[in-house]
This record gives C-alpha cells, structure tokens and sequence, in this order.
C-alpha cells in the first residue's frame, strides 16, 4: 500500500539552531501534504496545509517564519524548525493522500521527535 | 469538519470485543466517517471506513445507523498489541482536505 515516509525519526538539537524534517509520498503523488504537531497525551494538532508549487496555508497561531514549509516536488515536502527553542519539544507528524485514488483514506509518516535541549 | 465526540478511555481484556461509539450530530451528506489508530511515537493509521450501514474488513466492523449521526467501531477478540488511542474523523474525503482530530479513545488492554 501508499506509504509515506517521514525523516528523521528523532532529533535532539541546541536552542536557536534549525532541524529539518522531510516528508516523502514513496509511491504515489502528493500535491498537497499536511503537517501536524502533537505534545504528550494530546491529540494530533494540524499546524499547516503544504502545496505543491505555492505557499503553505498555516493554521491560526502557527508562525510561518518559524516553520517553514518548502514543497518542491510532488513527493517532497519539508518542515523547518527554525531558531528552535525549548517549547518547539514536540512531536512532529505529516500526512498526505494520494491524489490518483477516490475516497483514499490519509497516510501518515512515522513521526518525528524532536528535542530541543 | 463534523465535530465527533468519543469516550476519552475505555479498558478491556484480552479476548474480549470492544466497541468504541463516536457521536457526529452535525455530519453533512458527503462525510464519510474514519477511524484511525495510533500507537505511542507513532503517526496514525487507517483502520477502517464508511459512509452507512456497516462495513467489514480484516481488522475492525463500522457500524453506522441510518441516520448516520453516530457509529460504532468494533474490535474483535483484542489482544494486547490493540492497546493504542483510536480516534473517529468526519469528513469530506478529498485529498487536499486535512484531517482534523479530536481528543480520541485511549484503549487499554489486559491480559
């Protein structure tokens, strides 16, 4: 089946530097992919829609300076942490269908911890 | 997105069967109804979904009434690789659409 693949799995960085997290559609194509922050017990939070081609619409809430979205291609796209900081401790997960099927349900990466320390 | 609303938790025991209800008062005609797991450190997966009356597959029944603002996910004979938080989405099923999730169903199993 259509997976999607999530890199890396865990980070650990130092406040005020930058982690990227790469989001790939292994075998189908994703115009649009969607990117979720979640913290411990909580549920999953949409922080942004990532286009293909265009800009990324961010939820309300959500600095686009400070997560930014780059979807270059149909089966890429990243998610920067920039300037992290400690608060930014979280669980990063995206998400992506493929466009090619109907009614397809959503599939999602593996999840990325990420640790500011 | 229809606004679900599921039990925060349940337990149950090995062997037994499980039913999870999720109430969507407000589901519109085009909504199909998801349910997805998700194990700790893991991102979500698919489990099973519909749009009315019950669907069956390998891991899981959904059983939606006529008037579809409710449905009832069914585990059979859960072991304890089934302990995970499950949570019920409402929606269009586009692919530029996001999934929006609510508190979901923490479910416990024991042996």
């Amino acid at each position: 089946g259509a997976v999607v693949s999530q890199h890396p799995s865990r980070v650990i960085c130092k406040s005020g530097t930058s982690v990227k997290i790469e989001c790939r559609s292994l075998d189908f194509q994703a115009t649009t992919m969607f990117w979720y922050r979640q913290f411990p017990k909580q549920s999953l939070m949409l922080m942004a829609t990532s286009n293909e081609g265009s800009k990324a619409t961010y939820e309300q809430g959500v600095e686009k300076d400070k997560f930014l979205i780059n979807h270059a291609s149909l089966t890429l796209s990243t998610l920067t942490v920039t300037s992290a900081h400690p608060e930014d401790s979280s669980f990063y997960i995206c998400s992506a269908r493929d466009y090619g099927q109907l009614n397809t349900e959503a599939f999602f990466g593996q999840g990325t911890r990420l640790t500011v320390v | 997105l229809a606004k679900t609303t599921q039990p925060i938790s349940m337990d149950s025991y090995e062997g037994q069967e499980v039913n999870i209800t999720c109430s969507h008062n407000n589901i519109a005609t085009n909504d199909y109804i998801t349910w997805y797991q998700q194990f700790p450190s893991q991102g979500p997966r698919f489990i099973i979904q519909g749009y009315k009356t019950k669907v069956t597959n390998e891991v899981a029944s959904l059983f939606i009434p006529a008037d579809r603002k409710s449905s009832t996910l069914s585990l059979p004979r859960v072991s304890l690789s089934d302990t995970a938080v499950y949570y019920c989405l409402v929606g269009a099923n586009q692919a530029g659409t996001a999934l929006i999730f609510g508190k979901g169903t923490t479910l416990s199993v024991s042996s």
